[in-house]
């Protein structure tokens, strides 16, 4: 069964400074997505930036990047320019190419809080 | 896009009681899915429609458990004889279908509480 496991439960980092947030999975798939949520404090879930595991190129949105090793089955995000918005609890998920469900499976979460 | 809307927001009931939940996708998106989250936890997959077709239940989903779509459009996910460990945050999303591994979008949530 595939597994997603984030190791930080809660980090936190100046305004302006740069964090990154680990995430590794487990799966003997070849072909899969996967995808960083953000869920602010009593807000809905959503998407910050997603990678297929077939491009080997890393995939960026704005000031959030992230550094997939496949290999590794390793999947960590840096929030670059971290700003008080960025506040919120931050999920990584993974999609299986097989089975054309869309069923996520995420991991634990880590509680990222920025200070001013 | 008004974005995916679930209703209530809160349903704080009695244990042994019947809820119901409503979850409105974004308009013309075919896939809708429902997450179980509890409190600190990464959400659950429950299960998971194209149109009106349910096409796969996670074995989380006992037979308290029903989730019906029946034109498509919104869905409902109804839980009979409630029991404490019902209590958590019930997720909708939903995404278009031009395929499974496009992003879904989330609901608000409907967050359950059994006194």
């Amino acid at each position: 069964a595939q597994t997603v496991t984030q190791s930080q439960p809660e980090m936190s980092v100046q305004e302006a400074e740069t964090v990154t947030l680990s995430c590794t999975y487990d799966t003997s798939e070849n072909n899969y997505y996967l995808f960083w949520y953000k869920q602010p404090p009593s807000r809905q879930m959503i998407l910050v930036i997603r990678q297929e595991a077939y491009k080997q190129q890393n995939a960026t949105e704005n000031r959030f990047s992230v550094n997939f090793q496949k290999a590794a089955k390793s999947f960590s995000l840096k929030i670059s320019d971290s700003q008080l918005g960025d506040t919120a609890m931050y999920f990584c998920a993974f999609l299986p190419g097989s089975g054309n469900t869309g069923k996520l499976i995420f991991g634990q979460g880590t509680t990222l809080q920025v200070k001013p | 896009d008004t974005g995916v809307s679930q209703n209530p927001r809160h349903k704080i009931t009695k244990r042994g009681q019947n809820v119901t939940f409503r979850c409105d996708p974004i308009s013309e998106h075919n896939r809708l899915y429902w997450y179980r989250q509890t409190l600190g936890q990464g959400p659950e997959f429950l299960t998971y429609f194209q149109n009106e077709a349910q096409l796969e239940k996670s074995r989380l989903l006992s037979d308290r458990f029903s989730a019906e779509r029946p034109k498509g459009s919104f869905s409902t996910l109804e839980i009979q004889r409630t029991e404490q460990g019902d209590s958590a945050m019930y997720l909708c999303a939903s995404s278009p279908g031009t395929g499974f591994y496009q992003p879904q979008h989330f609901g608000d949530g409907t967050r359950l509480s059994i006194l």
